[in-house]
């Protein structure tokens, strides 16, 4: 069945820097991916999405990378401030496009 | 702004309890979607619905059932409520159709079965 890893549950990177955040997929070739925030207490927010056709997608200081060689989409900050502290969920659709499947997340903390 | 609304942020019942977690769309999405919350298992699917009196079952769908008799609306029921059943519930919407359309989640119901 199909698989979702986000490697990292936590990262902790200093304000100014590039966070890189990894999302993995298995046993499938997703159409596209999603990326979400998620504050505590809160529902996730959606961010980004990057279809198959599309190496690189930017919104701002966001950028996304999906690479379907790797099966790996890479989700980077650029000058990342502690605002931008949150957990990020990657979520490509399950197999029969019906539904997205949530990564575990990946928990960023700046500090300043 | 698309509003997705939740019932109760809190909710504390006992075992064997019925309980009712709605939630309401104000965008006439025609998708809706269940979801829990536990740590270190992420977000899990349980129901969602494309359509009204439509649902189908996700990936833990067990100890659940779903309502849909209005387009706006959605309802999570426990027929009887278990411990195991504690966690923070998510409600979500998207539009329809075969697109990529993004979901939007309400805030959550955090519910303690004890």
């Amino acid at each position: 069945s199909q698989k979702i890893e986000q490697n990292s549950e936590a990262l902790n990177i200093q304000e100014g820097k590039t966070a890189t955040l990894t999302c993995n997929y298995t046993n499938y070739s997703p159409a596209y991916l999603q990326w979400y925030r998620q504050d505590p207490g809160r529902g996730p927010v959606f961010l980004l999405l990057i279809r198959e056709n599309e190496k690189e997608k930017r919104k701002e200081r966001l950028k996304v990378t999906f690479d379907t060689t790797l099966k790996q989409s890479l989700f980077h900050i650029t000058a990342s401030q502690p605002a931008d502290s949150a957990t990020y969920l990657c979520a490509p659709p399950n197999q029969a496009g019906t539904a997205l499947i949530f990564g575990k997340g990946t928990t960023l903390s700046v500090s300043s | 702004d698309v509003k997705v609304t939740q019932s109760s942020r809190y909710l504390v019942k006992r075992t064997g309890e019925k309980v009712f977690l709605e939630c309401v769309q104000d965008m006439d999405h025609e998708n809706m979607f269940w979801y829990r919350q536990d740590p270190g298992l992420g977000l899990r699917l349980i129901y969602f619905s494309y359509d009204v009196k439509m649902k189908e079952k996700g990936d833990i769908p067990e100890g659940y059932s779903v309502s849909r008799e209005k387009k706006e609306r959605f309802s999570l029921i426990l027929e009887s409520a278990s411990t195991n059943q504690t966690s923070m519930y998510l409600c979500a919407s998207s539009l329809g159709g075969t697109g990529t359309y993004e979901q939007y989640f309400g805030p959550g119901t955090r519910l303690t079965v004890t």
